[in-house]
């Protein structure tokens, strides 16, 4: 079958560093995407992963492992704003599957 | 520019009404979605727009209709809905269908509706 796991919820506080996990399962794999979705708005593009290992933009890093089926989303200097759900995904017969998301809550 | 525009932001319709919610981009993209989505839920693919031809349909009720007059619009008929419709209808774009691009899908803000 195909299916994303990621935690439900995650707490931080400001200037922290959290890490977003994600494993997957499914055939013919292409790689993982990231989008963030703050409340009551739109989901918005963070990064994508097609090969291993880590892809750097600003305070947002992701990382992937094909043979561990394994992926995370890291974020750094965290700030309120990030409070977001944050959703893994990968693309199966030319369909964006979503995980179920991740709700992060940054504390002061 | 990387707007996807939808219109309305919010509609109230009965249950035997007719509407439309549309759906436009000016960045050129050739694959365009309609997704719905549940409070505290990830967004479910609805249809998928490919070179103005309708590329995949997910099983949805005929009471939803899709349309695309060209490639920077899209458009979704509602007609006789049930209150479980009710939900966030999104609109989102990217480049083609190649798997690189299709990773990477601009949303638009969307139209949150209530069936009643």
């Amino acid at each position: 079958g195909q299916s994303l796991e990621q935690p439900s919820e995650v707490t931080a506080v400001e200037g922290a560093i959290v890490q977003i996990n994600c494993t997957y399962q499914t055939s013919g794999f292409y790689g993982l995407s990231w989008y963030q979705q703050h409340d009551g708005g739109a989901p918005t593009f963070l990064s994508y992963n097609a090969l291993d290992g880590l892809e750097e933009t600003g305070r947002f890093s992701s990382f992937l492992s094909r043979s561990d089926s394994y992926g995370y989303l890291l974020l750094q200097e965290l700030q309120m704003k990030d409070s977001a759900s944050y959703f893994c995904a990968f693309l199966n017969t030319g369909k964006l599957i979503f995980g179920q998301g991740t709700t992060l809550q940054v504390k002061p | 520019d990387t707007e996807v525009t939808q219109t309305p932001k919010h509609l109230v319709m009965g249950m035997t009404n007719k509407k439309s919610l549309k759906c436009e981009q000016h960045m050129g993209h050739r694959a365009m979605y309609w997704y719905k989505q549940k409070a505290k839920k990830p967004p479910e693919l609805m249809f998928v727009y490919s070179y103005e031809k309708l590329s995949i349909n997910e099983s949805v009720p005929s009471r939803f209709s899709p349309e695309c007059p060209n490639s920077s619009l899209l458009n979704l008929h509602l007609h006789a809905l049930q209150p479980e419709d009710s939900a966030l209808y999104l609109c989102a774009s990217s480049q083609d269908l190649a798997s690189g691009s299709a990773y990477e899908q601009y949303f638009g803000p969307g139209t949150r509706l209530t069936v009643t």
